[in-house]
């Protein structure tokens, strides 16, 4: 298993441009999330869902959107870039409310997002 | 709302000490609790959790925690540390919606 993947790696934006950030995961899992890690901050929710044509908002939603079209994918939207916007941004999946792994996220490796 | 404190912004220590990280959290019912490590330039990786029973946790590479649910705490220990343990530790409860709410995290270095 590849387990959660993220493109790319990083990218450089200007203001008020656009991108998606995507996210794939071969677990099979029904929850799916997005954080934000900003240095000493922690990691800070941006949306989740919890299986496919289902989505959430987090903790710092604006600026974002999101969709679930698929169990595997779960993009993250950024319609007009701004400079706040500019941190690492991380997808993660876990398993559902069941079992005894649940609740046990699984990270990608992050995409670096610069914002100028 | 629940949340996470970790106390230690930065922690510096020598190989072969003795490692303790604070977590509290706030009060929520039922809590269950994560440890999770991110190594220099990678991903976050779950060291390990509490859901139920022994209050002393095990986890990978030597970690353990402590559940202390009169001091609503999770602290993570390890008794000798080694120059790979470098990296940003994170505490998180899950929350009564089945999310994560992370801590601020620490980061500890090691010296050779």
């Amino acid at each position: 298993n590849a387990g959660v993947t993220q493109t790319p790696k990083f990218r450089i934006l200007k203001i008020g441009q656009s991108m998606t950030l995507q996210c794939t995961q071969d677990m099979n899992h029904n929850y799916m999330y997005w954080y934000r890690q900003d240095p000493g901050m922690g990691l800070k929710l941006i949306y989740y869902s919890v299986g496919a044509g289902i989505t959430d908002k987090g903790e710092v939603p604006n600026g974002y959107n999101v969709s679930r079209s698929t169990t595997e994918d779960f993009p993250l939207r950024l319609e007009l870039a701004a400079p706040s916007q500019t941190s690492v941004y991380f997808c993660a999946s876990s398993y559902s409310k069941a079992g005894p792994r649940s609740y046990e996220q699984y990270f990608g490796p992050g995409t670096r997002l610069t914002v100028t | 709302a629940q949340s996470v404190s970790q106390h230690n912004h930065h922690v510096i220590l020598s190989e072969a000490a003795s490692l303790e990280l604070g977590c509290n959290y706030s009060y929520g019912g039922t809590v269950n609790l994560f440890w999770y490590v991110q190594y220099p330039g990678q991903h976050l990786q779950l060291l390990l959790k509490y859901f139920s029973g022994d209050p002393l946790v095990k986890g990978i590479k030597g970690f353990e925690a402590e559940f202390i649910k009169s001091k609503f705490s999770f602290n993570l220990r390890k008794p000798s540390v080694q120059w790979s343990d470098t990296a940003e530790y994170f505490c998180a409860v899950l929350n009564q919606g089945g999310k994560l709410i992370f801590g601020q995290g620490t980061e500890l270095s090691v010296k050779p």
